[in-house]
């Protein structure tokens, strides 16, 4: 079946901008979840929804970042006034059955590269 | 806090040549730790999930193991192919959520 699935691939913005990324998580899963990855670092987690709902909101770095999620599917990161430290690739991920002892996995989609000039 | 670190940063192979990667990590309560490969410009893809010491898991021409606290993904006879950076993480009982990644390792496999 389809995997997650990211968009745009890539986006260019001058700072100052606001920007919204887009995830479509694979078909089922209840658990999503964003991280960034910046250059030589490891991946950095952001927020986890279950459902509709983020009960983990502790990895955003900031007020100018902030997420929702409609219909239990597709979420959408929004970075308001982007600075340059911003410039990363955003990842999403999702799970069937986040925490259980099968079923776990997270499911990357291919990223969002973001460029803040 | 959960940390994770992995070595070495990068790794030279000959094809054919086996070798292990290492990942240690400390975490309040282990739920799993996770092995993914990323490929360039790609996101991680899931390879292996281990939940308890002692357990391993095997997939063509790679194997994971577990102790409480380390893991290393073992690389058999590799070929070019295997070329990737190999990203280790953990899931905490506190967080049945997140995971914690490591920097990873990336793997050169040459003819």
């Amino acid at each position: 079946g389809a995997g997650v699935s990211q968009s745009p691939s890539n986006k260019v913005t001058e700072k100052g901008k606001d920007v919204e990324l887009r995830c479509d998580p694979i078909s089922g899963h209840t658990a999503l979840y964003w991280y960034r990855q910046s250059l030589g670092q490891g991946l950095e987690f952001l927020i986890y929804f279950q459902g509709n709902s983020a009960p983990d909101k502790s990895g955003l770095p900031s007020d100018r970042f902030s997420a929702e999620r409609t219909g239990g599917s597709v979420s959408t990161l929004t970075i308001q006034r982007t600075q340059q430290e911003d410039s990363a690739v955003y990842l999403c991920a999702s799970s069937a059955t986040p925490g259980a002892a099968d079923g776990n996995e997270q499911f990357f989609g291919p990223g969002t590269r973001l460029t803040v000039l | 806090e959960d940390q994770v670190t992995q070595s070495p940063e990068a790794l030279r192979l000959q094809e054919g040549e086996s070798s292990s990667l290492n990942c240690s990590y400390t975490v309040s309560g282990l739920r799993g730790l996770f092995w993914y490969r990323q490929d360039p410009g790609k996101g991680p893809e899931f390879l292996f999930t281990l939940y308890s010491a002692g357990e391993e898991k095997e997939k063509e021409r790679l194997k994971a193991t577990l102790t409480k606290k380390e893991s290393f993904l073992h690389i058999t006879a590799p070929k070019p192919e295997d070329s990737a950076t190999y990203l280790c993480a953990v899931q905490g009982a506190g967080t049945a959520s997140k995971l914690t990644f490591g920097t990873g390792t990336r793997l050169q496999v040459t003819l």
